[in-house]
């Protein structure tokens, strides 16, 4: 069964104040990690996919990197708009398109 | 403007009263799929669909039912809705299986 656990639960910053968020993962084949980023009473939206070890991918002051066991999202000097819940997910190679989610990073961007 | 929308968006039921939620997409994405979100269980897969007449079970299936019959709608069913069914539900669609996500504003359902 794929397993995704997301640390810290909740992360509190000032902002400017760099950071990075972990998603550590088991999944019997790898097909895709994800990225979203969810806003209080909203839907995920989609920041990112990686697909193998050693892939890195950036949008303004993000950027995501993936390993074998985990990823990481880089939260480069956070301006206050950067408050959100971050949602790490796997697409695992077993039958079917199953996507399994973590509990997400819940982020505060303090001015 | 591309977009995946669910209705309705609020809805409080009482045991047992078959309902259903809508979800559309105006993107012509092949892959559909229902997701409910509960407080420090985070977002679980209720079922997804590949294609037209192509559905199957995610991590929490038991309790709801779904079809595709066009490739734009994939309703949710709850013939008989239980109080523990109350969450915060999303429907999202993409182009293939691997692709991003986009997903919906969200469903809240309320079952007394």
């Amino acid at each position: 069964e794929d397993q995704v656990t997301q640390s810290p639960e909740a992360l509190r910053l000032q902002e400017g104040e760099s950071s990075s968020l972990n998603c550590s993962y088991t999944v019997s084949g790898l097909r895709g990690l994800f990225w979203y980023r969810q806003d209080p009473g909203k839907g995920p939206e989609f920041l990112f996919t990686l697909y193998s070890a050693g892939e890195e991918k950036e949008k303004e002051r993000l950027k995501a990197t993936l390993t074998k066991k985990e990823s990481f999202l880089h939260i480069t000097a956070p301006k206050p708009e950067d408050s959100a819940t971050y949602l790490c997910a796997v697409q695992g190679g077993g039958a079917g398109n199953k996507l399994t989610f973590g509990g997400g990073t819940r982020v505060l961007v303090k001015p | 403007e591309a977009q995946v929308t669910q209705n309705p968006r609020y809805l409080i039921t009482v045991t047992g009263k078959k309902l259903t939620v809508t979800c559309s997409q105006n993107m012509n994405h092949e892959y559909m799929s229902w997701y409910r979100q509960d407080p420090g269980l985070g977002l679980r897969q209720i079922y997804y669909s590949m294609n037209v007449e192509v559905t199957d079970k995610g991590d929490v299936p038991e309790g709801y039912k779904v079809s595709r019959k066009e490739k734009r709608n994939f309703p949710l069913i709850l013939e008989s809705p239980s109080p523990n069914q109350t969450s915060l539900y999303f429907c999202a669609s993409s182009l293939t299986g691997t692709s991003q996500q986009y997903f919906g504003p969200g469903t809240r359902l309320t079952v007394t």
